[in-house]
């Protein structure tokens, strides 16, 4: 399983974009990356997925390199209500889920 | 609000019961995946089922076991439970058909387990 990488935590003030990048080297031909956003106390969130290129959906977009072996989610003007873990993932559809620690985001008013 | 319910939202045990978690998939779903997180950590993937079967196991005891109906809702089960089995337990629903590709799951809020 591709194993993933990102910051442990990272601050914004609030109207700044954020930009979370994860590193995934070992990314498989197959795999897709996804990033889920988890509150205190609550089940991890969807937020987005994408294999290559750029993604973008209403709540954030997805840069992922030609190589694949990063990508970079980015929140445009975040709010106080963003600040939450984000996890990185990779694998295809048939992967078990593997969470690492995430990145602890801390949005400043 | 994912569609994904999980009952109860607490639970208190001791040492050596056994507890039964309940979890009901959002509608259309064919497989649930449940999952251990300790404070702190990330979630931690325990199994998954797809149609009735397990379909994927993770690095926990045997003691930990689960059930898959046919309406796709799920139980975990936990025997002889230990002081490490205090934890936020998370159920997770997707879609396993031809077209589906990367793994998309949606969670439950949760059942929190204290065990004493």
């Amino acid at each position: 399983l591709a194993k993933t990488t990102q910051p442990i935590s990272m601050d914004s003030y609030e109207g700044q974009e954020v930009n979370i990048t994860c590193s995934h080297n070992n990314i498989a031909t197959n795999d897709y990356i996804t990033w889920y956003q988890q509150f205190p106390s609550q089940g991890p969130r969807f937020i987005i997925q994408g294999y290559k290129t750029k993604v973008t959906n209403e709540v954030a977009s997805l840069f992922i390199p030609a190589d694949r072996k990063s990508s970079t989610l980015s929140l445009p003007r975040v709010s106080l209500s963003d600040t939450a873990v984000y996890y990185c993932l990779v694998g295809d559809r048939s992967t078990p889920l593997v969470f690492g620690k995430g990145t602890r985001l801390s949005v400043i008013a | 609000e994912t569609g994904v319910t999980q009952s109860p939202t607490h639970l208190i045990k001791t040492r050596g019961q056994q507890v039964t978690l309940r979890c009901s998939s959002q509608s259309g779903h064919n497989t649930v995946s449940w999952y251990q997180q300790a404070l702190g950590q990330g979630p931690q993937f325990i199994f998954q089922y797809y149609r009735e079967e397990e379909n994927g196991r993770g690095n926990f005891p045997p003691r930990f076991s689960g059930l898959q109906f046919p309406n796709y809702s799920s139980e975990l089960n936990v025997n002889a439970l230990e002081l490490d089995d205090s934890a936020l337990y998370l159920c997770a629903s997707s879609l396993r058909d031809r077209i589906s590709q990367g793994n998309i799951q949606y969670f439950g809020a949760g059942t929190r387990l204290s065990v004493l």
